[in-house]
């Protein structure tokens, strides 16, 4: 069974570019989340989304948007770009019900020059 | 506000003997509890989980610990091998609001050969 798949898994933008990443769930999982890891702040909750609908939402920026598709698959969608944003981004799937393992894909290297 | 502490930062342990990790949280309202291991610019991986409807699981090497009423939970790892040196987080949701996880800083596993 594959796991979750995230690309890309390096990237590099500049400042003021947008950029989205793309996820990949288990097949059958429902749910995805997306995370941003950084040295100073942790792992931190961006957005989950379930059935196309957003179910939660982390204390992030308006920049910080994402959607998710009838296959399940997702992308979130990262605008105007800081030199804060560099991080690590995981993309977590699960199955539909709540309270469920959560699995990580091996998450994007986003750079902001 | 960090609703997840883990308060040690770093762990050495001698090959063999008992690794414990532990984590303590705030929120009463979080009822699902996770741990993962991680390695640097890697997602995390799972690796168990308990239901706060219970108070000790276990899966091979690995015990999770759960005492609700001190809002405190443990991982065990018995015994310790060089290969479980990793990054360790442990998570909590609140399984009534979608899958949205709560993680702690990290505790950062040595185990010496």
């Amino acid at each position: 069974k594959a796991g979750v798949t995230q690309t890309p898994r390096y990237l590099i933008k500049t400042r003021g570019q947008q950029v989205t990443l793309s996820c990949s769930p288990i097949s059958g999982h429902r749910s995805v989340s997306w995370y941003q890891q950084t040295p100073g702040q942790g792992l931190q909750f961006l957005f989950e989304y379930f059935s196309e609908t957003q179910r939660n939402k982390g204390n992030f920026p308006g920049r910080f948007s994402g959607r998710q598709f009838s296959n399940s698959r997702s992308e979130m969608n990262v605008s105007t770009l800081e030199l804060g944003d560099s991080a690590l981004y995981l993309c977590a799937s699960s199955l539909a019900g709540l309270g469920t393992e959560a699995f990580f894909g091996q998450g994007t290297r986003l750079t902001v020059v | 506000d960090q609703q997840v502490k883990q308060n040690s930062p770093s762990l050495s342990v001698q090959e063999g003997r008992i690794s414990i990790l532990n984590c303590d949280y705030t929120n009463s309202m979080f009822d699902y509890f996770l741990w993962y291991k991680k390695y640097p610019a890697e997602g995390p991986t799972f690796l168990i989980s308990i239901s706060s409807i219970k108070d000790k699981n276990e899966d091979g090497r690995f015990t999770v610990f759960l005492n609700k009423s001190a809002k405190h939970l443990s991982l065990h790892i018995v015994p310790s091998q060089p290969g479980d040196s990793a990054v360790y987080f442990c998570a909590a949701s609140d399984s009534n609001a979608g899958n949205m996880l709560t993680f702690g800083g990290g505790t950062r596993l040595m185990v010496k050969p």
